[in-house]
């Protein structure tokens, strides 16, 4: 079965930190792997990862995978209040369905 | 506003009972899919369905049902409630072969 565990499951930092949030995952036929920011309600989507070693970024923001060790990483660098919330991983599989299985998430709270 | 449409917000309703969820997904989109959050479940996948066909099931329980539409709208429809099935139910759009899919707000079910 299919299988994605994040940690920590939760990490408390002072803003100006620089955090990194671990995904390892299990998954037959790996397609990609995907970082969703969730805050109140809806996941919004971060990236997408279908290639070891290529760092995506986005602002402050950014991931990379390891396709040989089966693990993500997500660093937010120079944290502020506003990334305060749950970052969930995903991995998809190839085959005829685009499901995503998502790990329980790490909860991330930045104190001012 | 992500694009997709769920409703209700919020249900509350009691044991035994039955609803009906409804997601319009985002404009152009084939694919929906459903998942479930619970606290201790994380998201869970339910079931997708593409342009009208179910493509993929998940861990859907049998009093669970769910079916899109002609003009590609879907409703999950879930029957005999237990409290077990209060979660955050979220519907969720893409377009294959884009991964990133987007998600609804979510419709908080409490069963009493």
């Amino acid at each position: 079965e299919d299988k994605v565990v994040q940690s920590p499951l939760s990490l408390v930092v002072h803003e100006g930190d620089t955090v990194t949030l671990n995904c390892s995952y299990e998954v037959t036929n790996f397609r990609s792997l995907l970082w969703y920011k969730q805050e109140k309600k809806a996941p919004t989507f971060l990236f997408m990862l279908t290639s070891s070693g290529i760092e995506k970024k986005s602002g402050r923001l950014s991931s990379i995978l390891d396709k040989k060790e089966l693990f993500s990483i997500l660093n937010i660098t120079a944290t502020q209040t506003g990334d305060s919330a749950i970052y969930l991983c995903a991995v998809g599989a190839q085959g005829g369905s685009e499901k995503l299985v998502f790990g329980k998430g790490t909860k991330l709270t930045v104190n001012p | 506003d992500s694009g997709v449409t769920q409703t209700p917000k919020h249900l509350i309703t009691a044991t035994g009972q039955r609803v009906t969820l409804r997601c319009s997904p985002r404009s152009g989109d084939l694919s929906v899919y459903w998942y479930q959050q619970s606290l201790d479940q994380g998201l869970q996948f339910l079931i997708q369905y593409y342009n009208g066909e179910e493509r993929a099931k998940g861990n859907i329980l049998e009093r669970f049902s769910a079916q899109q539409f002609p003009d590609l709208h879907s409703e999950l429809n879930l029957s005999s409630l237990e409290l077990g099935d209060s979660a955050l139910y979220f519907c969720a759009s893409s377009a294959p072969p884009n991964y990133g899919y987007t998600f609804g707000s979510g419709t908080r079910l409490t069963v009493v």
